[in-house]
C-alpha cells in the first residue's frame, strides 16, 4: 500500500524559512515524479512543483519566483522541499503526492502538513 | 501558463440527480485531464486521468470526456458521499494547474 507522509510544517515568521519532508513507502520510490501541490485555507489547489524520479528535471510553478527548492532523497525515500523567504500568502496545507507518467495524474496523495506564516 | 476555468463554481443538487461539471482550457491539452473529489478537511483523490478513464477503484457512476478545450465530469446518480469539491488538472505543459474548484451541496 502506498503511503505518503509530510512532516515539517508548523508557524513561521514572515521572511522565515521551513523545510517540508514526504516519507513514502509501499513503492519503488526512484522511479516516480514526486509533486507538492499547496491549498490554502479555503482557497482551491496551487500546483507546487515537481521532481522527477532521478531528481534530473525539476519545474516550480512561476509563483513562487525561487523561493522554493524540491529535492529528493531517494535513498531514504523522501521528498523534500525547502521554503525560503515565506510570505504570509504561503500560510497553506502542503500535500506531497505520487505522480504516474503520461498523464501525470496524481494517484496517491499525503495526509498533508500546515504551514502558517504569521509574526 | 494554461488557464482552467471550471463551471459552475458551485452546484446544488440532491441524491439521485445526473450532475455534471464542466472545465475549460485557454489552450488545447489534447486529453491530458485529470479529475478529483475533495472532502473536508482531506487530501484530493484521483477520479478520472485522460479525460476518460476511471481511477481504479472509483465507482462507474463517475465519468469523464472530452479533449482539445471542453471537458465534463458527470456523475451519473448522486450518491450521499459523493458531495464534495471536484477539481481539474491539465499535466499538457509542464507547469500543472489545477480549475478552481466546483463545489456540489446537497439540495
Amino acid at each position: 500500500e502506498v503511503q505518503l507522509v509530510e512532516s515539517g510544517g508548523g508557524l513561521v515568521q514572515p521572511g522565515g524559512s521551513l523545510r517540508l519532508s514526504c516519507a513514502a513507502s509501499g513503492f519503488r520510490f526512484g522511479s516516480y515524479d514526486m509533486t507538492w501541490v499547496r491549498q490554502a485555507p479555503g482557497k482551491g489547489l496551487e500546483w507546487v512543483s515537481v521532481i522527477s524520479g532521478g531528481g534530473d528535471r525539476i519545474y516550480y510553478a512561476d509563483s513562487l519566483k525561487g523561493r522554493f527548492t524540491i529535492s529528493r532523497d531517494n535513498s531514504k525515500n523522501t521528498l523534500h522541499l525547502q521554503m525560503n523567504s515565506l510570505r504570509v500568502e504561503d500560510t497553506a496545507v502542503y500535500y506531497c503526492a505520487k505522480g504516474l507518467p503520461q498523464f501525470a495524474q496524481l494517484e496517491s496523495w499525503g495526509q498533508g502538513t500546515l504551514v502558517t506564516v504569521s509574526s | 501558463d494554461i488557464q482552467m476555468t471550471q463551471s459552475p463554481s458551485s452546484l446544488s443538487a440532491s441524491v439521485g440527480d445526473r450532475v455534471t461539471i464542466s472545465c475549460r482550457a485557454s489552450q488545447s491539452i489534447s486529453s491530458y485531464l485529470n479529475w478529483y473529489q475533495q472532502k473536508p478537511g482531506k487530501a484530493p483523490k484521483l477520479l478520472i486521468y485522460a479525460a476518460s478513464s476511471l481511477q481504479s477503484g472509483v465507482p462507474s457512476r463517475f465519468s469523464g470526456s472530452g479533449s482539445g478545450t471542453d471537458f465534463t465530469l458527470t456523475i451519473s446518480s448522486l450518491q450521499p458521499e459523493d458531495f464534495a469539491t471536484y477539481y481539474c488538472q491539465q499535466s499538457y505543459s509542464t507547469l500543472i494547474t489545477f480549475g478552481q474548484g466546483t463545489r456540489l451541496e446537497i439540495k
